[in-house]
This record gives C-alpha cells, structure tokens and sequence, in this order.
C-alpha cells in the first residue's frame, strides 16, 4: 500500500509569488490535513480537508488555503509569499476508523522563500 | 486552549541505556495523545497513541508511554536503545477532531556508543 505523497520535494520561490503543493492520501482515506514546521514556531496546524470540505482550520492568514479534489488528493496554496513562509509543509492523511483513527505523514515539502 | 510541553530540547543517552522522554500537557476533557517520531528530512511516523483505557501504552520500535492524568503528563520510555533511535520525538494532543493536532516542540535524541 503507497503512503502519503507529496510533491515536490524541495521549492525554492521568491517573495511575492505564489506556490502550489500537492498531496495524494493512502488509498481510500478521505481525510487530509496540513501542517507547517519551522525550526521557530515547530508543527502548526495548517488545515483538515474531508469529502472535499474543509473541517478544521489553523490560525494561519488568508493566503493560506487549500482544496481538496473527489479522488481524495488535496493541495494547499500560498500566494504572495513571504520569507517567513519557509518551511516544511506536511501532509497527513487518515482513515474514517473513529476507534483506530491515526495520521499518516508524508515526507513533505520544503520550501525556501528567497 | 490546549496546549504541549517538552521539556527537554536535547537529550543523549548511551546506547543500551533506559530511555524517559518527558511530555506534560494541557487539555480540557479528555485528551487524545500521540507519540510521534521524524528523522532528519523525513515526515512523522507514530510510534503509540492513547485515546482511552490502558494507561500504560504499548508502540512500535520498542517505546511505551504512560498516561497520568494527575500529572498530566505523557512520558515515553524505552528500556534499551538502540543507535538507531537517534532522531527527534514529538508528543502531541488532540481533540474531538482527531486530525487537528498540537504538538510539543519536540527533543532530539542523540545516541551515544
């Protein structure tokens, strides 16, 4: 079974533009949610997408945002991106097992903002 | 709110030592709480969780960890590590909505032989 992928593996933008990350879940999980991590603020919650609605939110400013597709693979955006934007942005996705429910990581993507 | 606390920014042990990876949390109802572990360019991989029942929780690789209300505290342990333990652990609490997460700000362990 393929676990959680996300693409690219490595960005490098400039400040100002926008940026597109992509995610495909494990194979029949519908939930997917998106987290940022950077060596000053660690793991943040970025957002939980679900049958394509969004169900969760962080605290995250407006250009942030997200969507999620009917074949369960989402993406997040950033637009008019900043250097603090640096970071590794990971993907999880879950099953809908309420009583064995866990998250599954992906590799994740590191963006540089120049 | 809720909220994470690690302790321990960095932690070294001998290998073939016990291992005690502290983890302290604040939470209103009952937590759900999570072990997590990301070598050096990699994602998070869980090693144990705890939603209910048994305080004392069995994981993968060897760790437990076990849950004290009263402390509020979530501690992994390992009797024995290995070298390639050597990477850094993330405690992690979550609500109803199991996806949304907040974690600790994590501590690397370095392994010494």
């Amino acid at each position: 079974k393929a676990g959680v992928t996300q693409t690219p593996r490595y960005l490098i933008k400039t400040r100002g533009q926008q940026v597109t990350l992509s995610c495909s879940p494990i194979s029949g999980h519908r939930s997917v949610s998106w987290y940022q991590q950077t060596p000053g603020q660690g793991l943040q919650f970025l957002f939980e997408y679900f049958s394509e609605t969004q169900r969760n939110k962080g605290n995250f400013p407006g250009r942030f945002s997200g969507r999620q597709f009917s074949n369960s693979r989402s993406e997040m955006n950033v637009s008019t991106l900043e250097l603090g934007d640096s970071a590794l942005y990971l993907c999880a996705s879950s099953g809908t097992d309420p009583t064995n429910e866990k998250l599954f990581f992906g590799s994740g993507t590191q963006l540089s903002v120049l | 709110a809720q909220s994470v606390t690690q302790p321990d920014i960095h932690i070294t042990v001998s290998e073939g030592a016990s291992l005690e990876l502290r983890c302290n949390y604040s939470y209103g109802a009952t937590p759900y709480l999570f072990w997590y572990v990301q070598s050096p360019g990699q994602g998070l991989q869980l090693l144990l969780k705890y939603f209910s029942g048994d305080t004392l929780v069995q994981g993968i690789k060897g760790f437990e960890a076990e849950f004290k209300r009263s402390q509020s505290s979530f501690n992994l342990r390992k009797p024995s590590v290995h070298w390639s333990d050597a990477a850094e652990y993330f405690c992690a609490v979550g609500d109803m909505y199991r996806n949304k997460l907040v974690f600790g700000a994590g501590t690397i362990l370095r392994v010494k032989s």
